[in-house]
């Protein structure tokens, strides 16, 4: 079946910007991750969603970064005011529940100028 | 200590010979492991869970938990070029939320 997807690809904006990164996660998975990671460093953990749960924010790393998911699939990472330390790969990953393995999904490459 | 630690590397290994990869874990880890592949520029690949002590084999990888240790590694024996990538530990954590945690990586390369 399809895979974890996730778009835009790449997404190159000015400082100070808006923007909505868009993941798609396995049919049927309850649980959904975003993750952060920066050049040459390890996943830095975001967000986390099970099911109709209150979502686990720990991760987030400013107000300015917020995340929602409707109707318990598809998911958005909304950054506000982007800065140029925001530029990374924002990753996706879903799993069926909570501890399971997780599946990645391609990734969005965020340029902040 | 943190939950997961690995060595960040570079290991390099020649051509064919056994790549040996190692995890070790804190207290608040539950008993599930799992080994991704990283390749420069890709998303995390999953190659492995276990979730028992001892081995398992798969193919030219095998995963080796040791419980009373509080470690979990990765051999590939026969390594190839193609292998060459950042290795990333991760385990379940025992309780709701942030219960995935990774490791910072260990970066491999085979050398031809």
């Amino acid at each position: 079946g399809a895979g974890v997807s996730q778009s835009p690809s790449n997404k190159v904006t000015e400082k100070g910007k808006d923007v909505e990164l868009r993941c798609d996660p396995i049919s049927g998975h309850t649980a959904l991750y975003w993750y952060r990671q920066s050049l040459g460093q390890g996943l830095e953990f975001l967000i986390y969603f099970q099911g109709n749960s209150a979502p686990d924010k720990s991760g987030l790393p400013s107000d300015r970064f917020s995340a929602e998911r409707t109707g318990g699939s598809v998911s958005t990472l909304t950054i506000q005011r982007t800065q140029q330390e925001d530029s990374a790969v924002y990753l996706c990953a879903s799993s069926g529940t909570w501890g399971e393995t997780q599946y990645f999904g391609p990734g969005t490459r965020l340029l902040v100028l | 200590q943190k939950e997961v630690e690995q060595n960040s590397g570079p290991l390099s290994v020649p051509e064919g010979a056994i790549a040996s990869l190692n995890c070790t874990y804190s207290d608040r880890v539950s008993q599930s492991f799992f080994w991704y592949r990283q390749y420069s520029g890709k998303s995390p690949e999953l190659i492995m869970s276990i979730y028992s002590n001892g081995d398992k084999e798969d193919g030219r990888f095998t995963a080796q938990l040791n419980k009373a240790s509080q470690y979990v590694s990765l051999l590939i024996r026969d390594s190839q070029p193609s292998d060459s990538a950042t290795y990333l530990c991760a385990a379940s954590l025992n309780n709701y939320g942030q219960n995935f945690v990774f490791g910072p990586g260990t970066r491999l390369s085979v050398l031809p």
